[in-house]
């Protein structure tokens, strides 16, 4: 099936653990996402990617890295938890003017 | 600085009427508007969207309205359907840069039978 998918679906941290998301599309799209959702906040990027190599910062990059491995994936990593990081994480790839296709999400706790 | 703005963070509407969902925004770059979905447990899906060069785009039940010298959207949706209650977001892009979408805190909307 054509599309965003995000591994994992859920994930329990301790503070201080690292972890990555992996984020994986099918589309050939150039450009993607990772945006985190919190209550009241809606969708803050946190980085991006235009292009395969290439990658910036978004609204809110502090505590996480970025890894565009290909044109396919778009990795996000946490070094080192901090409970401020507990979120819904969501990886998305540019559809031209339709916006953004969207994977399901990455529920993240850490306690 | 919160660029995308939904003042009403729930909104509740009878099945049949009418529901209609407010965005401001602050950015006079923004050229291009969406509007997505999103149902629990599930990522956001796109819904409808317009260029800065129109002031209405009309999709089925879904009709999204730009006031530019507002600065200011609405999505109507008619008639409301029990399947249409989700959290409903606002976004925008700018014309140049990286083609990022900004986005407001989301609406909750609710369809009562």
């Amino acid at each position: 099936n054509a599309g965003v998918t995000q591994t994992p679906k859920f994930q329990v941290l301790k503070t201080g653990q690292s972890m990555t998301l992996q984020c994986a599309q099918d589309m050939n799209h150039n450009s993607m996402y990772w945006y985190r959702q919190d209550p009241g906040m809606g969708l803050r990027l946190i980085y991006y990617s235009a292009s395969e190599g290439t990658t910036d910062k978004g609204e809110v990059p502090n505590g996480y890295n970025v890894s565009r491995l290909n044109k396919r994936e778009f990795s996000l990593r946490l070094e080192s938890a901090a409970p401020s990081q507990t979120s819904v994480y969501f990886c998305a790839s540019l559809r031209a003017n339709y916006g953004y296709t969207f994977g399901s999400g990455t529920r993240l706790t850490v306690v | 600085d919160q660029q995308v703005k939904q003042n009403s963070p729930s909104l509740s509407v009878q099945e049949g009427r009418i529901s209609i969902l407010n965005c401001d925004y602050t950015n006079s770059m923004f050229d291009y508007f969406l509007w997505y979905k999103k149902y629990p447990a599930e990522g956001p899906t796109f819904l409808i969207s317009i260029s800065s060069i129109k002031d209405k785009n009309e999709d089925g039940r879904f009709t999204v309205f730009l006031n530019k010298s507002a600065k200011h959207l609405s999505l109507h949706i008619v008639p409301s359907q029990p399947g249409d209650s989700a959290v409903y977001f606002c976004a925008a892009k700018a014309l140049q840069g990286a083609q990022k979408l900004v986005f407001g805190q989301g609406t909750r909307l609710t369809i009562n039978p």
